[in-house]
């Protein structure tokens, strides 16, 4: 599936570095997320953007900082980052993260690879 | 707190039929989706129940009892392809909390 789409694919980078995530839908979602995925362990959801407000922080480091343009384009700003943050960094979109009820299945990128060295 | 069980593992053989349970505590429950995951590949969505029974979408049924926070999916005529992880996930409070994840190994 082509309709969200995660670059780089890999990043590898020291702890010193800066570097972004860049994360692109073409379903015309109006949310849009991002997940950390560590082996064996459940996706853990970040942020979530709705209509390009920021309806959630999980609690995340201020290491990560997300940046959402437009309802299209989500960005996850690294800096400084740590060891442990080496993980599977996945976005996703749905129409709308207000509406609780109802079936609004979430569609996954698949994901950026991060190495911390 | 929240927290959701399903079994790590699970290995079948080709054409067999495999079920994963999952158990969930919540509060705010909406309704408990599935998602697919090949190895280094996007989570995909498989399914939805958010009313008490059976959900059937070709070879793959899920299932939801309210009451019990309980629900499993069923994966029948097992094929090779269906090796991967299956993850449970509740919708609560318009926001997805996923389980760890069942990695189902297919044999043939």
């Amino acid at each position: 599936e082509t309709g969200v789409t995660q670059t780089p694919r890999h990043l590898v980078m020291g702890m010193t570095n800066k570097k972004s995530l860049k994360c692109e839908q073409h379903l015309g979602h109006n949310a849009m997320y991002w997940y950390k995925q560590s082996a064996k362990k459940p996706l853990e959801l970040m942020f979530v953007y709705n209509f390009k407000e920021q309806t959630e922080n999980n609690s995340v480091p201020s290491r990560f900082s997300p940046e959402c343009p437009n309802s299209s384009h989500l960005f996850l700003h690294l800096h400084t980052l740590q060891p442990e943050d080496s993980a599977l960094y996945l976005c996703a979109s749905s129409q709308d993260s207000s509406q609780g009820e109802g079936n609004q299945p979430q569609h996954f990128g698949d994901g950026t690879r991060l190495s911390i060295l | 707190g929240q927290s959701l069980e399903q079994p790590s593992e699970v290995t079948a053989v080709e054409g067999a039929i495999v079920q994963i349970n999952c158990t969930y505590q919540t509060s705010g429950f909406y309704g408990l989706s599935w998602y697919q995951q090949h190895d280094g590949g996007a989570p995909t969505f498989l399914s939805y129940n958010a009313l008490d029974g059976l959900e059937e979408t070709g070879r793959f049924s899920s299932f939801l009892s309210r009451s019990d926070s309980y629900g499993y999916l069923l994966l029948q005529e097992l094929q090779m392809k269906d090796s991967a992880s299956y993850f449970c996930a509740v919708n609560s409070w318009g926001k997805l909390q996923f389980g760890a994840g069942t990695q189902v190994v297919v044999t043939p």
